[in-house]
């Protein structure tokens, strides 16, 4: 099955700065990546997604990038503002419905 | 539209009993699934649905059933609760035709004694 590797499982960055998270998957047939925002005790949402035929999307001051080549993905936060702290998951799909998810990252911008 | 919906918000088993979670929407989805979420580990897939009367095996299925007998509603049962099913699970759903990606429920954080 598909293993997706997180990282950093921390991120501490000053209001302002850039907050940027990485992610690897092993199998290459995945095709759809999304990515997924958890506030403490709700349930993960949506922020961005990016299929295989794209190599970058951008959404305002949220932009992923895909190297389908090397397997691995993107999320980059321009501008973080003390709203964007959160846990962030990846996620990478052959199917939009069978999500193998991230471990995590615990995103914490400093006022 | 309410979406995704789940029952309960919060439940504590004893070992061995058994319960279903309730997982419903509105909006006419064709895909539905159920995740458990552990600290550090992410979300891990347990059975999913591609339509009513259709189920299958993700990740980690064993101790959990599942049906679909129609779009709106795909429970979760737990035959017989072990502490190793202490999590938050989570329910989702998506479309198969129009812009796909899954909208999950509020969760149900389960406590196995």
């Amino acid at each position: 099955g598909e293993n997706v590797e997180q990282h950093p499982s921390t991120l501490s960055v000053q209001e302002g700065d850039s907050a940027v998270i990485k992610c690897t998957y092993s199998d290459s047939a995945s095709n759809y990546f999304p990515w997924y925002k958890q506030e403490l005790g709700k349930r993960p949402q949506l922020i961005i997604d990016i299929r295989s035929n794209v190599g970058e999307k951008k959404d305002q001051r949220i932009a992923v990038t895909l190297n389908k080549t090397a397997k691995h993905f993107s999320l980059h936060i321009t501008e973080t503002q003390p709203e964007d702290s959160a846990v962030y998951f990846c996620a990478a799909s052959q199917d939009d419905y069978k999500l193998s998810f991230g471990a995590g990252t615990t995103v914490t911008v400093r006022a | 539209n309410a979406g995704v919906t789940q029952t309960p918000k919060f439940q504590v088993l004893k070992t061995g009993q058994s319960m279903t979670l309730q997982c419903a929407q509105d909006m006419n989805h064709e895909y539905m699934s159920w995740y458990r979420q552990d600290p550090g580990m992410g979300l891990r897939l347990i059975h999913y649905s591609v339509g009513a009367g259709i189920t299958d095996q993700g990740e980690v299925p064993n101790g959990y059933n599942v049906s679909r007998s129609t779009t709106e509603d795909f429970p979760l049962r737990l035959l017989s609760a072990a502490p190793s099913q202490t999590s938050v699970y989570f329910c989702a759903s998506s479309s198969g035709t129009s812009r796909r990606f899954q909208f999950f429920g509020p969760g149900t954080r389960l406590t196995v004694l």
